[in-house]
């Protein structure tokens, strides 16, 4: 069975600080799929990054960086120097390899307060 | 290039009304799905699809039908809507198991929001 869990449940900081929102999943797969979604107040959701299992490169994207560790079942994205904009609320996801369907975590809202 | 468009955004209903969500997609994707949002619970998928003509129950399908006669279309239908469907819908498409690349990746729509009175 798979699942993801977003312990965070909501997370303030004071623009321009740093911040790592955690993602933890459990799964048997040996190939999965990792994602993040971001859902601003307007309500659609925002897709930010695929991770592969087999490939345990950390990411940067300009002031997002995700750190893949299969060791610790940890997927987490940090913010550097926060902005207001990435007010919104933050969903990990776990796909299988061969299978069509997210399991997502219950999201963990950043509120970022000028 | 419209993705994955989702009508109508908002709808009020009554209970014991009826009513369909409709969701259509422009990118040739054979895997299509519903998914409800609610607080504290994540995303959890209503209903899917890997083709035209091809539909499964997915973890909350009580209350719910869809069909898929096109692979553009993937309509979400409410048979005598309830207090408890009250939600947020979110359409999703993507690339039906698509290897290990950017097919993989499942796209939203902007969401429908559902009250039920």
């Amino acid at each position: 069975a798979q699942k993801v869990t977003q312990a965070q449940t909501e997370i303030s900081v004071v623009e321009k600080e740093d911040v790592t929102l955690d993602c933890v999943y459990e799964t048997r797969d040996t190939t999965y799929y990792l994602f993040w979604y971001k859902q601003p107040p307007s309500g659609e959701l925002v897709f930010l990054i695929r991770r592969n299992s087999f490939d345990e490169q950390n990411e940067i994207s300009g002031r997002y960086s995700w750190n893949f560790q299969k060791s610790t079942s940890s997927f987490n994205f940090t913010i550097t120097a926060s902005q207001v904009v990435d007010s919104a609320v933050y969903f990990c996801a776990l796909r299988k390899r061969g299978a069509n369907n997210l399991f997502f975590g219950t999201g963990t809202r950043l509120t970022v307060i000028p | 290039n419209a993705g994955v468009t989702q009508t109508p955004k908002f709808q009020v209903l009554k209970t014991g009304q009826s009513m369909t969500l409709q969701c259509a997609q422009d990118m040739n994707h054979e895997y299509m799905s519903w998914y409800r949002q609610d607080p504290g619970m994540g995303l959890r998928l209503i209903h899917y699809s890997v083709g035209a003509g091809i539909t499964d129950q997915g973890e909350v399908p009580n209350g719910y039908n869809v069909s898929r006669s096109t692979t553009e279309d993937f309509p979400l239908r409410l048979l005598s809507a309830a207090p408890s469907q009250t939600s947020v819908y979110f359409c999703a498409s993507s690339y039906s198991m698509g290897g290990s690349g950017s097919g993989n990746t499942i796209y939203f729509g902007e969401g429908s929001w559902l009250t039920v009175v």
